[in-house]
């Protein structure tokens, strides 16, 4: 069964230092989003992603922020300047179509310190 | 307030017992998804349920909408203990929103063997 992967796994990093994380969706979907879990805290959405741009947005994805999706496989989040608080689990997700199921991958542990 | 609310926030059962587990949520939604997350894993997609629609099965799951109470129930019944994990109802209100999904806090389900 076809499912969304993501790496790393996990993601250690120094406060102030860029990363990017990868995803890598399901083949035939179209739509892309991702999602982060802080510790024992609900799921956030953060960035959904159509047609090879951003369809919606929430406040927690400011500037320090970016996604693309650089080939036909893959998607990524960029976070430019790492914070303590962005110390999360992060997801990504992908759907086949708008509102329909979305299918999440294992998420990548960003831990900043 | 919130969008997307379960109670209990924990749940503690036997083997062979029934688990009920309630969302409540705000605004008017296009559909409610249900997803289960084992302990520091990914989310798994359980089920989805429309609008229009006020009851689905799938294999040991029921899951029941009112949207008049605003309101969703997931039952697992005959639970195993490899049900044992946090439980989150998502909704997704349509219209402007480009598939965000709004996560509650989940349930905390531990089913004892």
């Amino acid at each position: 069964e076809p499912e969304v992967t993501q790496t790393p796994s996990h993601q250690v990093t120094q406060m102030g230092q860029e990363v990017i994380l990868r995803c890598v969706p399901i083949s035939n979907h179209l739509y892309f989003y991702w999602y982060r879990q802080i510790l024992g805290q609900k799921v956030e959405f953060l960035v959904s992603f159509y047609n090879n741009e951003i369809s919606e947005k929430s406040e927690i994805f400011d500037d320090q922020f970016s996604v693309e999706r650089p080939d036909g496989s893959n998607f990524t989040l960029k976070i430019r300047s790492t914070k303590l608080e962005d110390s999360a689990m992060y997801f990504c997700a992908s759907s086949e179509f708008l509102g329909e199921t979305q299918y999440f991958g294992p998420g990548t542990r960003l831990l900043v310190l | 307030s919130q969008q997307g609310e379960e109670d209990p926030q924990a749940l503690s059962i036997q083997e062979g017992e029934n688990a009920t587990m309630n969302c409540s949520y705000k605004t008017s939604i296009n559909n409610l998804q249900w997803y289960r997350q084992n302990s520091g894993r990914g989310l798994v997609h359980l089920i989805l349920i429309r609008s229009n629609e006020r009851e689905k099965h799938s294999g040991r799951l029921r899951v029941t909408l009112d949207t008049s109470k605003k309101s969703s129930s997931l039952l697992i019944t005959a639970s195993r203990a490899a049900d044992t994990a946090s439980y989150f109802c998502a909704t997704h209100i349509g219209g402007t929103s480009y598939g965000k999904l709004t996560f509650g806090q989940g349930t905390i389900l531990t089913v004892h063997p």
